[in-house]
This record gives structure tokens, sequence and C-alpha cells, in this order.
């Protein structure tokens, strides 16, 4: 059984195009997390969600919107794709307390190529 | 100055070799520490956490310096398959959680 899984793993897509990534875990956690990791393999954070609601959003483009329908999913969804969105992109989740901080584990990763 | 910095890499040593990675944050107020390990096209998984007095996970020890804001990982006898990227991870408290740019380890036999 995994974690935390996210679909598709590899996508390749033309520049202008709308696309998304679906993210679910079965760990119970009430936080969810969407990371990129370009290509000099830099690991940022995106979105992060708690209980459905968004906590963090690092000065992400409006292109990007997540979109959390409960706690178990956290979807990505990308408009008007150029050319810098070429990235591998980790859905994550934690059981955060507060003060302190559980594991985070992660998705395999999606792979996004924009051509 | 960035909020979590790491020795670069890569680092190249021999099976059985010791050797040490840096980490500094720059948040004083941060909360927890830990250490991922990223395999080539895999995704970040926990290696350990790095707790104030020190601990240790078999051929695996972390460091914690308040004072100086500086984590540390050893690794002893160093086999084929630590070669990996590994990632020093700051948690400021709650839900802000920053990961290092990683240091590359390559083992060779």
């Amino acid at each position: 059984d995994t974690a935390v899984s996210q679909t598709p793993k590899y996508l390749v897509t033309q520049m202008g195009n709308d696309k998304s990534i679906k993210c679910e875990q079965n760990l119970g956690h009430d936080t969810m997390y969407w990371y990129k990791q370009d290509s000099k393999k830099f690991l940022k954070i995106m979105f992060s969600y708690n209980n459905k609601e968004l906590i963090i959003n690092e000065t992400v483009p409006n292109r990007f919107s997540p979109k959390s329908p409960d706690k178990a999913h956290l979807n990505l969804h990308i408009n008007s794709l150029e050319l810098g969105d070429s990235a591998v992109y980790f859905c994550a989740s934690s059981q955060v307390v507060v003060r302190a901080l559980d594991t985070i584990y992660f998705g395999e990763g999606s792979w996004l190529t924009v051509v | 100055r960035k909020e979590v910095e790491q020795d670069p890499g890569p680092f190249n040593v021999p099976e059985g070799a010791t050797v040490a990675f840096n980490c500094t944050y720059s948040n004083s107020a941060s909360q927890s520490f830990f250490w991922y390990r990223q395999d080539c096209r895999k995704e970040p998984k926990l290696l350990m956490s790095v707790y104030s007095s020190g601990n240790e996970d078999g051929r695996f020890t972390a460091q914690l310096n308040r004072a100086s804001q500086y984590i540390s990982l050893l690794i002893r006898d160093s086999k084929l398959s630590d070669s990996a990227t590994y990632l020093c991870v700051v948690n400021e408290g709650g839900f802000k959680t920053i990961f290092g740019a990683g240091t590359r380890l390559f083992v060779k036999a």
C-alpha cells in the first residue's frame, strides 16, 4: 500500500496547456503539501494545507491552484503552462504537532516536462 | 543568507571511509531538525531526526549546536548503498519546513 500516491508520474505537455496532478494519502494525516524540485535539485514548498485549509502559499504564480476536497486529497492544477514549470512536483503529508513536526512522507513525484 | 545552507558537494569517498556533512540555518527560533535522504530520481525519505543532545542510529550520528545554528551528519564505514543526496531539514515551528539544497555523496568501491 502506497502511503502517498500521486498521478501521473510522467507528464509531457505543450506550453499554454492546462494540466492537473492528483495526490492522495492514506496515513490519516491532517497536513498535505506540494513541493517543487527544479533542475538544480532544490526542493521548495509551494503550498501547505491543514484539514483542507490553505495555510502556506509561498509566492507561487496564480496559474497554480491547489484544491483539497478532503484532508486525504490535495490536487494541483496548473493553467497556461510555461517552459519554466518543468520540474518534479512532490506531494507530501505529515501529522503536524504544534512546536514539533512529524515525519514528512513524500509521494514518488510527478515529472512534468513542458515543451 | 539562505534559510538552510549545506555543503553542496559532491563528496567522493571510498568504501569504509568516514564522511561528515554540515548544515547551518538562519532562524534561531527553529524548532525541529532532520536529515533526509534522496536517491536519484526518487522521493526524499527521513533518515533521522536530530536531537539537542546528539543522537546515533547505527553508522549515522547527528549533532545539533543551537548556539551556532549548526547541524551535522557523520557517516562511518561508508557503504556503496550510502550514495545519495542528503538533505538538511529545519522546521521553524508548526507548518513551515525548509529543505536545504542537499549534499551529494558518492561512495566508490
